[in-house]
């Protein structure tokens, strides 16, 4: 299975800042996708992340406040801007199995508090 | 989109059987089912997958009808340590529009 690391694994921010998160993984994936977690929610799916393709975000999300980078087959990043409290919340980045077994594997998420 | 339902949470105790129903009336032809566990300040877990019949590995077993509008995650002779929400999702991965939905999930409370 692939090992997924994430950065920073928990941060407080004030509202109006931005938080770049970054995924790291340890093999090279074509898939990554970015989930939030709310607090004692389920995961909701931000936006899927194609190396050398604009990311795919799901309704209620828009680039403007969750632009996401994929520079290569191993990393991604997913920035939260202009952070209000509501964006409180554990952000997760997964990547498709790449032994083709059609499923993925989670990272340890990212905690974030806005104040 | 094949939407999943499972019940909010169940509770068992140490030494039993869990098993947890699914139902996903809309599956799809080339839908797999597959099942994750997430622990607190975690993330999710893969557990199990299949397509019909039965599948089994050695933590769980998938038990899936004929008709795969339902599914059956069986746990074997839980422990405190499987205390955890279970989700149970549909849907296929390299269809170039693969999306996965999260359900509500199922929340096992284990006790002593």
């Amino acid at each position: 299975s692939a090992v997924i690391s994430q950065k920073p694994s928990r941060d407080i921010c004030q509202r109006g800042t931005s938080l770049t998160i970054q995924c790291q993984v340890d093999s090279q994936v074509t898939m990554m996708f970015w989930y939030r977690q709310q607090p004692g929610q389920s995961l909701t799916l931000i936006a899927t992340a194609n190396q050398g393709s604009e990311a795919t975000y799901e309704s209620g999300f828009v680039i403007d406040k969750f632009p996401i980078s994929r520079p290569n087959l191993t990393f991604s990043t997913l920035t939260v801007s202009n952070m209000s409290p509501e964006d409180s919340s554990i952000y997760l980045c997964s990547v498709e199995d790449f032994w083709g077994q059609e499923t993925q594997y989670f990272g340890p998420g990212t905690r974030l508090l806005v104040l | 989109l094949a939407k999943t339902t499972q019940p909010i949470s169940m509770d068992s105790y140490e030494g039993q059987e869990v098993n947890i129903t699914c139902s996903h009336n809309n599956i799809a032809t080339n839908d797999y089912i597959t099942w994750y566990q997430q622990f607190p300040s975690q993330g999710p877990r893969f557990i199990i997958q299949g397509y019909k019949t039965k599948v089994t590995n050695e933590v769980a077993s998938l038990f899936i009808p004929a008709d795969r509008k339902s599914s059956t995650l069986s746990l074997p002779r839980v422990s405190l340590s499987d205390t955890a929400v279970y989700y149970c999702l549909v849907g296929a991965l390299n269809t170039g529009g693969f999306k996965t939905i999260f359900g509500a999930g199922t929340r096992l409370f284990v006790k002593a």
